[in-house]
């Protein structure tokens, strides 16, 4: 059965610092996605990896994937109030159903 | 514009009573989910359905049903047999072809239920 593990679950950073989310996954999986979640709100699509070495940017937003790890990471550059949302990792689950499995999110709290 | 609705936005009802959650997708996608999220918590999956006329239990589908009769449509009903009804309900709907968006799911705005 596939687990996604992310952490930390929780993360309270600075304006101005680094910091880096970590996804592990238990099985061979070739396709990592990241969202993000607002309070309230609903999940937004950020990045999908697709491959081994995958790597994608936005702003100060980071993914890379290394799938014989089975990690992916999302990792922040000069942190802002504005990143402040919960980010969940999800892998898909291969075999008949192909579904989603999610990690149980990262809450990112940036302080100024 | 394509996407996901959820209707409706807040529903309060009382307990014992069912209700049915609303999502509609314009994606031409093939398959559709509902999640469930509690306070502070991760998505639990309810029921998913891959393909018309057919749909699966998720991890959490005590209490609910679903029918998928048209490609657009995926209704959610939490019976009165759901012990904890209150929740944040999210829809979503994915693409089973191959290509870059396979499996990515896209997300509706979200219901918010409210059984007392």
């Amino acid at each position: 059965e596939l687990k996604v593990e992310q952490n930390p679950l929780f993360l309270s950073m600075q304006e101005g610092k680094n910091y880096t989310i970590y996804c592990n996954y238990s099985t061979t999986s070739d396709r990592l996605y990241w969202y993000r979640q607002d309070p309230g709100k609903s999940l937004e699509s950020l990045f999908v990896l697709l491959s081994n070495g995958a790597v994608k940017q936005e702003g100060r937003l980071m993914a890379s994937l290394d799938t014989k790890a089975r990690l992916s990471t999302l990792h922040i550059t000069a942190a802002v109030h504005d990143l402040s949302a919960t980010y969940f990792c999800a892998v898909v689950n291969g075999g008949a159903t192909n579904k989603l499995i999610f990690g149980t999110g990262t809450l990112l709290a940036v302080q100024p | 514009d394509g996407g996901i609705t959820q209707s409706p936005k807040y529903l309060f009802r009382k307990e014992g009573q069912n209700v049915t959650l609303s999502c509609e997708q314009n994606l031409n996608h093939d398959a559709m989910y509902w999640y469930r999220q509690d306070p502070g918590q991760g998505l639990r999956l309810i029921y998913y359905s891959q393909i018309v006329n057919d749909f699966q239990k998720g991890d959490i589908a005590e209490g609910y049903s679903v029918s998928r009769e048209k490609k657009e449509s995926f209704p959610l009903t939490v019976t009165s047999a759901q012990k904890n009804p209150t929740a944040f309900y999210l829809c979503a709907s994915s693409s089973q072809r191959t290509g870059g968006e396979r499996y990515e799911q896209y997300f509706g705005p979200g219901t918010r239920l409210t059984v007392t």
